[in-house]
């Protein structure tokens, strides 16, 4: 079955960086889109990002456009969120996410994401 | 952005009740919408996409719909797994966006 492995969390200053990953397998990594989506302590889901199968497009949410960086290695089965300037408001609980799929006749994902990992907690404090 | 506002805030009902929960868009959103399950300590779980397409392994009694600006989650018979908090999502427009939840608590 899907499994989906965040790793990388943990507790870092403002202003500094952090990178998360996320190992997938029991599917087709390379053929579907992934995202991550994030929850701040005591707050709703937001999302972050979203890259397509091939790695050729990426979105983000506003709030991290610029700063976070979404990334994957087919290769490896793993995709990853480079996280800089970090802030405060970043900390949460950071979701890996598999697209649904399957990806449309131009490559687009259909943005329902499922299933989800267990998430990575990152902490932003001085 | 496309904001979803999600009402009530929290709905208490008990076992064997019927939740309805609302997810209004602040434009239209055609019928690109889901909805998602989370429960403490999990992973949140797509239940309904596309307004109201069943996702693999949702039992019957969950059921969507609606279009436009405004959507419906009904959960008949509710079971005792299906207490949580519920989210709705949008893929109409960049960047996708999530309500802010319903909880659905024991009463």
């Amino acid at each position: 079955q899907v499994q989906l492995v965040e790793s990388g969390g943990g507790v870092v200053q403002p202003g500094t960086s952090l990178r998360l990953s996320c190992a997938a397998s029991g599917f087709t990594f390379s053929s579907v889109g992934m995202h991550w989506v994030r929850q701040s302590p005591g707050k709703g889901l937001e999302w972050v990002a979203v890259i397509w199968y091939d790695g050729s497009q990426e979105r983000y949410a506003d709030s991290v456009r610029g700063r976070f960086t979404i990334s994957r290695d087919n290769s490896k089965n793993t995709v990853y969120l480079q996280m800089n300037s970090l802030r405060a408001e970043d900390t949460a609980v950071y979701y890996c996410a598999k697209d649904v799929g399957p990806r449309d006749r131009s490559g687009h994902p259909t943005n329902w994401i499922d299933p989800w990992g267990q998430g990575t907690l990152v902490t932003v404090s001085s | 952005e496309i904001v979803l506002t999600q009402s009530p805030a929290i709905l208490s009902l008990s076992p064997g009740e019927r939740a309805t929960l609302s997810c209004r868009a602040s434009q239209s959103i055609s019928r690109y919408l889901a909805w998602y399950q989370h429960k403490p300590g999990q992973a949140p779980r797509l239940v309904i996409y596309e307004t109201s397409n069943r996702a693999t392994g949702i039992p019957a009694r969950f059921s969507g719909s609606g279009s436009g600006t405004d959507f419906t989650l009904t959960l008949s018979n509710l079971e005792p797994e299906d207490f949580a908090v519920y989210y709705c999502q949008q893929r109409s427009d960049w960047p996708l966006t999530f309500g802010g939840g319903t909880k659905v608590e024991i009463k």
